[in-house]
């Protein structure tokens, strides 16, 4: 338990729907990320937040939407994905966002797009 | 561009030590050095991190060469709970955690 949790832990979802992923963190931590992780390749960090400012977008497409309505909450809306995006979906958080702070993963979202 | 270098697979035996090597000959002086593990179905977990010196928590300790252009995460006695893809990540300031491939640790009974 890393004081990270993220809501659904599974999903499937159609290429015409609209979804929306949580996560959300008990740790006081001020700085939320979301990373996608596919099969065989690298996490790819998609979005930083820093006290609910997004600080980093990692030419993500439209079709992703985050939103950090506060320092504890952090949102992914999905709409109209394409089968390709189908991931691991993980959320972290940590301290500040910067290197000395060290990041805490929540379990992910498995999404699946049909 | 993950910016450091790992080997693909590690194996080792359990209950000995185990030592992971890294290379970021690019590192700045503000880089620090995270590492981070993961297992199989699970998010990545934080083993350590530290910027110059050496560091030890209770999980691992990190041994930082004095050209700061490699490191070693040192498991002092690995278990099978120990095998997991270990990633070195080099980090600097506003920004987030560049994964690599990691290398995947073979715990042998």
């Amino acid at each position: 338990e890393t004081g990270v949790t993220q809501t659904p832990r599974h999903l499937v979802m159609g290429m015409t729907n609209k979804k929306s992923l949580k996560c959300e963190q008990h740790l006081g931590h001020n700085a939320m990320y979301w990373y996608k992780q596919s099969a065989k390749k690298p996490l790819e960090l998609m979005f930083v937040y820093s006290l609910e400012e997004r600080v980093e977008n990692n030419s993500v497409p439209s079709r992703f939407s985050p939103e950090c309505p506060n320092s504890s909450h952090l949102f992914l809306h999905l709409h109209t994905l394409q089968p390709e995006d189908s991931a691991l979906y993980l959320c972290a958080s940590s301290q500040g966002w910067r290197g000395v702070y060290e990041q805490y993963f929540g379990p992910g979202t498995r999404l699946t797009v049909t | 561009d993950a910016k450091t270098t790992q080997p693909n697979s590690m194996e080792s035996n359990e209950e000995e030590p185990v030592h992971l090597p890294c290379n970021h000959s690019t590192i700045s002086g503000t880089d620090y050095i995270h590492w981070y593990r993961q297992l199989p179905s699970q998010g990545p977990e934080y083993v350590i991190h530290g910027l110059t010196s050496n560091v030890n928590n209770r999980m691992a300790s990190l041994a930082i060469a004095e050209d700061r252009k490699s490191s070693t995460l040192i498991l002092h006695r690995a278990t099978l709970r120990d095998a997991a893809v270990y990633y070195c990540i080099k980090r600097g300031g506003a920004d987030g955690l560049t994964f690599g491939k990691g290398t995947h640790l073979i715990i042998q009974p």
